[in-house]
């Protein structure tokens, strides 16, 4: 059982490239999620999904777009690189009250 | 809006009682969570607790909830080098879809040998 899985787990990228961080689970969860992790910071929510063909904003989604075309898969996209995007992000699903984060994707935006 | 606040650092000697803080603002929070996190690695959910219950314990983890006071503590018995790390507290979003979650900006412990 793989659990939440995320590619890549290393990025660099130029300013204004775009680039998509893949997320998948095989737990058939209906809700997953995008956090973003920042140097002394918690954890804050991008967008999230409460399944197929659905998902919303977080607290702080610009520059972002998410979708949801399969239960398992719940890719984030980023338009434009910016180096204010630079950062660790999280995917996350969960079922009930328990909520299982991948490894985490480094991402650094140059 | 919601927050979670947390002391930054705790620093402990091997075998003695760990006490980390929280405090949240949403009084209406159904789940309240710790998280652990080792450096360069993802969120290991160690404990959580439903916002009716005022304690919880699994082995060496003891989570108290002051629901009047919107406190949250996670107590590490007998702490060990390994435990060190940095350690989340998270309270679920009211209102919002399960798995919604605001974090605290993490205490990290040190466990000296």
């Amino acid at each position: 059982n793989a659990g939440v899985t995320q590619t890549p787990k290393f990025q660099v990228l130029k300013t204004g490239q775009s680039m998509t961080l893949q997320c998948a689970q095989d737990m058939n969860h209906e809700y997953m999620s995008w956090y973003r992790q920042d140097p002394g910071m918690g954890l804050r929510l991008i967008h999230y999904s409460v399944g197929a063909g659905i998902t919303d904003q977080g607290e702080v989604p610009n520059g972002y777009n998410v979708s949801r075309s399969t239960t398992e898969d719940f890719p984030l996209r980023l338009l434009s690189a910016a180096p204010s995007q630079t950062s660790v992000y999280f995917c996350a699903s969960s079922t009930g009250n328990t909520i299982y984060f991948g490894e985490g994707s480094w991402l650094t935006v140059v | 809006g919601e927050d979670v606040e947390q002391s930054l650092f705790l620093s402990v000697r091997e075998g003695d009682s760990s006490v980390i803080n929280c405090t949240y603002t949403d009084s209406s929070s159904t789940y309240l969570y710790w998280y652990k996190q080792e450096p360069g690695a993802g969120l290991q959910l160690l404990t959580y607790i439903f916002s009716n219950m005022d304690m919880k314990q699994d082995q060496r983890l003891t989570v108290l909830l002051n629901k009047k006071d919107k406190h949250l503590s996670l107590r590490i018995a007998d702490t060990q080098t390994g435990d060190s790390a940095i350690y989340f507290c998270a309270e679920s979003i009211t209102g919002g879809s399960q798995g919604n979650l605001i974090f605290g900006k993490g205490t990290k412990l040190s466990v000296k040998p």
